[in-house]
């Protein structure tokens, strides 16, 4: 079975410092991988995907993974946070089933606070 | 606007009772997922729709039914509500099995069970 654990409920950073949130998978098979992210009171909305292409993403806002199949991580990263990306984030694993069958298997996920 | 469309927002309804979420899915859209979100279970899938039929299920509780309609929206059925049951729930659409696109999902509805 598929799944994904992230690393930390909670992570607090301060505006323009290094943001890290930690994702690892497992996955018999190749697997797709997604970071969402969700404001307040809003629904997840899509950052950045992993779909067997290139190892490092770039998402919007500023985002970027690494898919490290040596790991089995995807850790999301922006080079300095902004107030505004205080919200939840959530990794996600999907695998091919073929057909239109699928399911995304969501992490715990992990809120982000920026501080001053 | 991410272009699925669910109602109502808010529902405040007692326990035994029966709701129906409705949800539109993107245009071009085929699939629909539905999903569970509370702070105890966090994200838990409940179920997907393509083109009408059911397709995949997660942990959706017997009391709970879902259907597809011919113009692709679809509905959540609640019945017997439990205190438990009080959550977020979203919908979700995709073209067709999302696994390369991702899903875009709605604003959700927040079910409260008093």
């Amino acid at each position: 079975a598929q799944s994904v654990t992230q690393l930390g409920s909670h992570v607090s950073v301060s505006e323009g410092a290094l943001v890290l949130l930690r994702c690892n998978y497992s996955s018999s098979v190749p697997p797709y991988l997604f970071w969402y992210v969700q404001y307040p009171n809003q629904g997840l909305q899509l950052l950045l995907k992993y779909t067997s292409a290139a190892t490092l993403v770039k998402g919007i806002n500023g985002f970027e993974a690494e898919f490290k199949k040596s790991e089995t991580s995807f850790h999301l990263t922006k080079p300095s946070a902004h107030m505004s990306d205080a919200a939840e984030y959530f990794c996600a694993v999907s695998v091919p089933r073929g057909g239109a069958t699928n399911k995304l298997i969501f992490g715990t996920g992990t809120l982000l606070a920026v501080q001053p | 606007d991410s272009g699925v469309t669910q109602t109502p927002k808010h529902l405040i309804t007692a326990t035994g009772q029966r709701v129906t979420l409705r949800c539109s899915p993107r245009s071009g859209d085929l699939s629909v997922y539905w999903y569970q979100q509370s702070l105890d279970q966090g994200l838990q899938f409940l179920i997907q729709y393509y083109n009408g039929e059911e397709r995949a299920k997660g942990n959706i509780l017997e009391r709970f039914s879902a259907q597809q309609f011919p113009d692709l929206h679809s509905e959540l059925n609640l019945s017997s509500l439990e205190l438990g049951d009080s959550a977020l729930y979203f919908c979700a659409s995709s073209v067709a099995g999302g696994v390369v696109d991702g899903y875009t999902f709605g604003s959700g509805t927040r079910l409260t069970v008093v």
